[in-house]
């Protein structure tokens, strides 16, 4: 079946980049978002992309997608203590939307 | 941005007793809703999709006679745990998919509900 796969963890100091990494398995994915969720919280949307798309800048997050390797990232500037937060990919190419297990971004200050 | 809610945040029931969840698109229609569990430190488990004047599908491994689904506006689904147990403890999570929306068929989630059973 249908995969997504995200490293668990990631650990950066306060002020760098953040990058994560999703790989996905689903070729017919149209839509791929990128989901945070802070302790004890649902899952707030970030930011999302089209297959069609290669890069989507949205202030400090900026979406890569490459379609031939099912390959998304989503990179932080300026990574702030506040980002500490579970980060969600997801892909949906129809009716199911598949989520990866979530990469947990540590911000050390 | 579309906004889900959901009722109660937080519930704290004695075993045996059945424990309602309410999950509520505010700005939009949700034809379909998803009701997730989330085990501490740990990913999403889909548990069953809900359509809007119809019964949920429920992924293999949920009791549908324990986890009741009832979809019966474009706004509204609940999710009632019956004879609640111990195990039964987690964080559930609502979803609504916005299809009408830019975003092509984007879920928004509710902010979950932490139901703790003694």
């Amino acid at each position: 079946g249908e995969d997504v796969e995200q490293s668990l963890f990631l650990s950066v100091r306060e002020g760098d980049s953040s990058v994560i990494n999703c790989t996905y398995t689903d070729s017919s994915s149209t839509y791929l978002y990128w989901y945070k969720q802070e302790p004890g919280a649902g899952l707030q949307l970030l930011t999302y992309i089209f297959s069609n798309m290669d890069m989507k800048q949205d202030q400090r997050l900026t979406v890569l997608l490459n379609k031939k390797d099912k390959h998304l990232s989503l990179r932080i500037a300026d990574t702030q203590t506040g980002d500490s937060a579970i980060y969600f990919c997801a892909v949906s190419g129809g009716f199911k939307t598949i989520f990866g297990a979530g990469t947990r971004l540590f911000v050390k200050a | 941005g579309a906004v889900v809610s959901q009722h109660p945040s937080w519930v704290i029931c004695k075993s045996g007793t059945s424990v309602k969840i309410e999950c509520r698109s505010l700005d939009f229609q949700a034809t379909t809703m998803f009701w997730y569990r989330q085990f501490p430190k740990q990913s999403l488990m889909l548990m069953a999709t809900s359509n809007e004047g119809s019964k949920a599908t429920y992924e293999q491994g949920v009791e549908k006679d324990k986890f009741l689904i009832n979809h019966a506006s474009l706004t509204l689904s609940t999710l009632t745990v019956t004879s609640a147990h111990p195990e039964d403890s987690s964080f559930y999570i609502c979803s609504a998919r916005d299809s009408v929306g830019s975003g092509g068929d984007t879920q928004y989630f509710g902010p979950g509900t932490r139901l703790t059973v003694l």
